[in-house]
């Protein structure tokens, strides 16, 4: 149990453009998501945390205009980068909390997108 | 504010070896601390944690003590087997929130 997924693992995009990542926690309705930033050799860099029915928190630093994210369902979050650059290409991954298979509200982590911007 | 600092990879084993990758942490308060792992291809998986202080979190053969004095959590497993070869992360959670403050990982490889 508490297997989270996401959708693509990986995409290229054009700089400009837009891309959309699902984040679905599969046998689990998960209360809140997080989206973190992982750069190479680095560590996990929290971006979001949102609440399912109302609008993310986002941390310091992190433009909300730029990296939309959508918390529409229990089972589902997107996070959507708007008008993608170069410097947008990261691995991105998703976490979902809540009751699952007994444990007590920890985080399950998606397997993570890898965006590349050109 | 929160940190967390573990010990550069790769490091590379051979099976049955002793492994031990270090992690030490500054927050404020008490924090609860935990080991992650990642799979190739797979996701972060909680493989221990420990919430107060000499606690030992254990799982799968590894294990890691809650060290308040040292402000340390290591990970230790007595002999490592090829199919522990993955990304190691330590974290820590502080202050009643839910947001997790990650190190940088350690990538283990263990070799036959």
């Amino acid at each position: 149990g508490a297997v989270v997924s996401q959708h693509p693992s990986w995409v290229i995009c054009k700089s400009g453009t837009s891309v959309k990542i699902e984040c679905r926690s599969l046998d689990f309705q998960a209360t809140t998501m997080f989206w973190y930033r992982q750069f190479p050799k680095q560590s996990l860099m929290l971006m979001a945390t949102s609440n399912e029915g109302s609008k993310a928190t986002y941390e310091q630093g992190v433009e909300k205009d730029k990296f939309l994210i959508n918390h529409a369902s229990l089972t589902l979050s997107t996070l959507t980068v708007t008008s993608a650059h170069p410097e947008d290409s990261s691995f991105y991954i998703c976490s979902a909390r809540g009751l699952a298979g007994g444990s007590s509200y920890e985080q399950y982590f998606g397997p993570g997108t890898r965006l590349t911007v050109t | 504010g929160n940190s967390v600092t573990q010990m550069e990879g790769p490091v590379t084993l051979s099976e049955e070896a002793f492994l031990t990758i270090n992690c030490t942490y500054t927050a404020t308060g008490y924090p609860s601390l935990f080991w992650y792992v990642q799979y190739p291809g797979e996701g972060l998986q909680l493989l221990l944690k420990a919430t107060k202080a000499d606690d030992k979190g254990s799982n799968k053969g590894f294990e890691a003590t809650y060290r308040k004095e040292t402000t340390s959590f290591h990970l230790e497993k007595g002999s490592v087997q090829v199919s522990d070869s993955a990304v190691y992360f330590c974290a820590l959670k502080a202050g009643g929130g839910n947001k997790l403050t990650f190190g940088t990982g350690t990538q283990l490889k263990v070799e036959l």
